[in-house]
């Protein structure tokens, strides 16, 4: 298995919603990521869990709450999020310090 | 301050020609640099990376070549196939972080 998967694949949320992403891989890879991208941008990094802990939060807003439940999974868990929050939200994972594998994203739409 | 810099928003080239995509940095201290290539509504996927002690790497139709006196690397994809069409990413890396350039578009024209 050579995939991160991601789920949802499209989720619309309202401002007072709690909503979780989900992303998983099963190649051993022993970082993870969470990346934000909006329209026409590049990839934003958002978290960074290595060996299931965290290890960079870039400045994120405390309505992103990051979990790695084991080393196979990761969560973000969406509370009470803005209208500009709307974004790609990419989770990538890494064996080596280089090259990472993105998964397909998941589009968050917030009203 | 953006550290990693794709100066060409985008780029067209003929099928069959040579693309070449540029990438400029700042900080001396990235240990890797890559390349990714997205397609609309996909994550990016790598294609291929060099690291900071080397100055070529070769895979298939694709070659990274780094300057580091310069501060530069280019991408250079021979020959250039319609499904070469998308959004290229430079990205440089320091430990667990990867700092991306804000890509260019890659047109393959017929």
């Amino acid at each position: 298995d050579t995939e991160v998967t991601q789920t949802p694949k499209h989720l619309v949320m309202g401002m007072t919603n709690k909503k979780s992403l989900k992303c998983e891989q099963h190649m051993g890879h022993r970082a993870m990521y969470w990346y934000k991208q909006k329209a026409k941008k590049p990839p934003e990094l958002m978290f960074v869990y290595s060996y299931e802990k965290l290890s960079i939060n870039e400045s994120v807003p405390s309505r992103f709450s990051p979990e790695c439940p084991n080393s196979s999974l990761l969560n973000l868990h969406l509370h009470a999020l803005q209208p500009e929050d709307s974004a790609l939200y990419l989770c990538a994972s890494s064996y080596t310090d280089n090259e990472q594998f993105f998964g397909p994203g998941t589009r968050l739409t917030v009203l | 301050d953006q550290q990693v810099k794709q100066n060409s928003p985008s780029l067209s080239v003929q099928e069959g020609r040579i693309s070449i995509l540029n990438c400029d940095y700042t900080n001396s201290m990235f240990d890797y640099f890559l390349w990714y290539k997205k397609y609309p509504a996909e994550g990016p996927t790598f294609l291929i990376s060099i690291s900071s002690i080397k100055d070529k790497n070769e895979d298939g139709r694709f070659t990274v070549f780094l300057n580091k006196s310069a501060k530069h690397l280019s991408l250079h994809i021979v020959p250039s196939q319609p499904g070469d069409s998308a959004v290229y990413f430079c990205a440089a890396s320091l430990g667990d972080k990867i700092i991306f350039g804000k890509g260019t578009r890659l047109h393959i024209l017929p």
